[in-house]
Parts: C-alpha cells; structure tokens; sequence
C-alpha cells in the first residue's frame, strides 16, 4: 500500500523560505518509472502543479514558479523535500506530495498522472 | 489562467449521465495521457481515471475517460450525490516541460 505525508510549517513569514517534506512508504523512488511531485491549491481555487522528481533524479519544475523552486530526494529516507523561497501571501495554500508514475511506450516514459496523494498541509504565509 | 480548460459546472439528476470536457493543445493532450481527480469536499484530490481511459483499482466502472485530439472527455454514469465533487484533468505540456491541471468542474448532483 502505498502513502505519502507532507509535513512542515503551517505558517511562515513573507520573504522566508519554506521547507516541506514528503514523507512515502511503500514504493520505492529508484525503481524505474516512479517520480514524486508537488501540487498546491490556494483556498478556494484550482489545483497548481509545482515540481516533480523523477527515479533517475531529473527534476521538473512549473515554469512560473522555477526560480524559486527546488525539488530533493534521499532515498535511504523515502522523502523528498520541496523548498520554496521568498514566500508571499499568495503562497498560501494546501500542498500536497503524490506518487507519480510513467508509461514506456516507443521509447519514450510518459506522464501518467499523480496516482496517489497525501493528505496535504496547509500553510499560512503571514506577518 | 489554466493551460487545460473545463466548465466552471455542470449538473445532472441522481441517476443521469454527465460529461465534463477537458480542452488543450497540440502540446499537452494530443501527445499525452490525461488523468482525472475527483476531489470530495474538504480532501486531498484523487486519481479516477489515467492514461486517458484506465481505471485504477478500486474506482467503479460508471467512471470513464475518452480522448480525441486536444480534448479528452470524463464520463459518470448512475450519478450519486456522493458524486458531488470538483473534477480535474491533468497531462504533461510538452513546450512547458510540466505537468498541468485543468481549472475544474464542480459537479452538482440535483
């Protein structure tokens, strides 16, 4: 059975970095085709993609956010760390870590989609 | 602004058929899977349907995904109000290099 945890602040201040942890079992991230990604989703609105980690380690990040993004892994721990820099009240939001996988076809590994996710963790950006 | 594009809402009585439509591009959806995610109120998103039409364990058949072109297609059969979620699509964008979710549909069940 596979499940993934976020952890992490539930409140930082403007300007400061922002470290979550996602925490997984049952899967392992060096087995070929898996990846772990983040998503967010501020109140009330849509579901944003942040950045995915792959088991070969190549790293994807959502354009929009790529300078400020960093995506890690430490496979003898089952996690992977997402840090975030220079918060900003429109980062507030639910973050959730998920379980990615990817289909070989001609070639080429494929998107499949997120197919497990954590709970998530809400995290207020406020002075 | 999202790169994928669904009605805002849809609705049908308990028991009807729904569709939700998902549009994209030459980039994202033509040249890739799409998945869908049913989020319940109040919960973490999950995945109904991925690699365009497959059902992972444990999701009922009255849930169904199609594609064609730059639009892929989430069908409920045998609506329930325990139904009565936000639906997104989601794919990877080629000129992107990321993956992309759709902006929603809330699903009302009369």
């Amino acid at each position: 059975q596979i499940t993934l945890k976020e952890s992490g602040p539930t409140l930082v201040k403007p300007t400061q970095t922002l470290t979550l942890t996602c925490t997984f079992s049952g899967f392992s991230l060096t087995t070929t085709g898996v990846g772990v990604g983040w998503i967010r989703q501020p109140p009330g609105k849509a579901l944003e993609w942040l950045a995915l980690i792959y088991w070969d380690d190549d790293k994807r990040y959502s354009p929009s956010l790529k300078s400020r993004l960093t995506i890690t892994r430490d496979t003898s721990k089952n996690q992977v760390v997402l840090t975030m820099t220079n918060m900003d009240p429109v980062d507030t939001a639910t973050y959730y870590c998920a379980h990615s996988r990817t289909r070989y076809s001609d070639y080429v590994y494929y998107y499949s989609g997120m197919h497990v996710w954590g709970q998530g963790t809400t995290v207020t950006v406020s002075s | 602004q999202s790169v994928l594009t669904q009605p805002p809402s849809v609705s049908a009585a308990p028991g009807q058929k729904v569709t939700i439509s998902c549009s994209g591009s030459s980039s994202n959806i033509e040249t890739n899977y799409v998945s869908w995610y049913q989020q319940l109120p109040g919960t973490a998103p999950k995945l109904l349907i991925y690699d365009n039409n497959k059902r992972p364990s444990g999701i009922p058949d009255r849930f169904s995904g199609s594609k064609s072109g730059t639009s892929a297609t989430l069908g409920i059969t045998g609506l329930q109000t325990g139904d009565e979620a936000d639906y997104y699509c989601g794919t990877w964008d080629n000129s992107l290099r990321a993956a992309v979710f759709g902006g929603g549909t809330k699903l009302t069940v009369l």
